[in-house]
């Protein structure tokens, strides 16, 4: 089965530093682009952060630009989200998700994870 | 930054009817338009991408349609288990993705 399993979440205070892991199993990890994806309580979704298959290029939301990090070990099948100066706002529902692509044109984020909580607070 | 616009914020609609969602973007995206589903507790899962495609796997009483600035979710009829919330997002500032606030979908 294809499947993505985030881990890594909890408790962190104001300005302190959480990795988030991605394990991905059932598909050729490294053919895909990932992202992630969160979802403060009770709120919509909220894109942070993608990179390509090989980890050569990566993009980021301004909320998160300059504090978050993602990569990626394809040996390990595994993506990351190095979250760094954590603030009461980044508490969420953190999401990894693959893309997809059709001939070549993105065609949407067609695998999702079931999330990881994390919680900024003192 | 290109934003999109979600209407109504909830519907509520009988099994059976037809329900229709509605997406604005600010500036034209083309169809660089996604939806998608997420039921209470559960991840979000892909419905449409290109403004019109069916995702694999996704009934064929959902459709979307729509270009430009203006875009519509349809459920020809609706089930009870299409309770949820449904986002969409633009991806036409490829990979800076922007998603929608969401309609929540309510059954009466």
């Amino acid at each position: 089965d294809v499947q993505l399993v985030e881990s890594g979440g909890g408790l962190v205070q104001p300005g302190g530093s959480l990795r988030l892991s991605c394990a991905a199993s059932g598909f050729a990890f490294s053919d895909f682009e990932m992202n992630w994806v969160r979802q403060a309580p009770g709120k919509g979704l909220e894109w942070l952060a993608y990179i390509t298959g090989s980890g050569s290029a990566t993009y980021y939301a301004d909320s998160v630009k300059g504090r978050f990090t993602i990569s990626r070990d394809n040996a390990k099948k595994s993506l990351y989200l190095q979250m760094n100066s954590l603030r009461a706002e980044d508490t969420s529902l953190y999401y990894c998700a693959r893309e997809t692509r059709l001939n070549h044109h993105y065609a949407g984020m067609d695998v999702w994870g079931q999330g990881t909580t994390v919680t900024v607070s003192s | 930054e290109i934003l999109v616009t979600q209407s109504p914020a909830t519907l509520s609609v009988s099994p059976g009817e037809r329900a229709t969602l509605s997406c604005r973007a600010s500036q034209n995206v083309s169809n660089n338009l996604a939806w998608y589903q997420q039921k209470p507790g559960q991840a979000p899962r892909l419905l449409i991408y290109r403004a019109s495609t069916r995702a694999t796997g996704v009934p064929a009483r959902f459709s979307g349609s729509g270009s430009g600035t203006k875009f519509t979710l349809t459920i020809s009829s609706l089930q009870s288990e299409d309770l949820a919330i449904y986002y969409c997002q633009h991806y036409n500032s490829w990979p800076l993705y922007v998603f929608g606030q969401g309609t929540k979908l309510d059954i009466k």
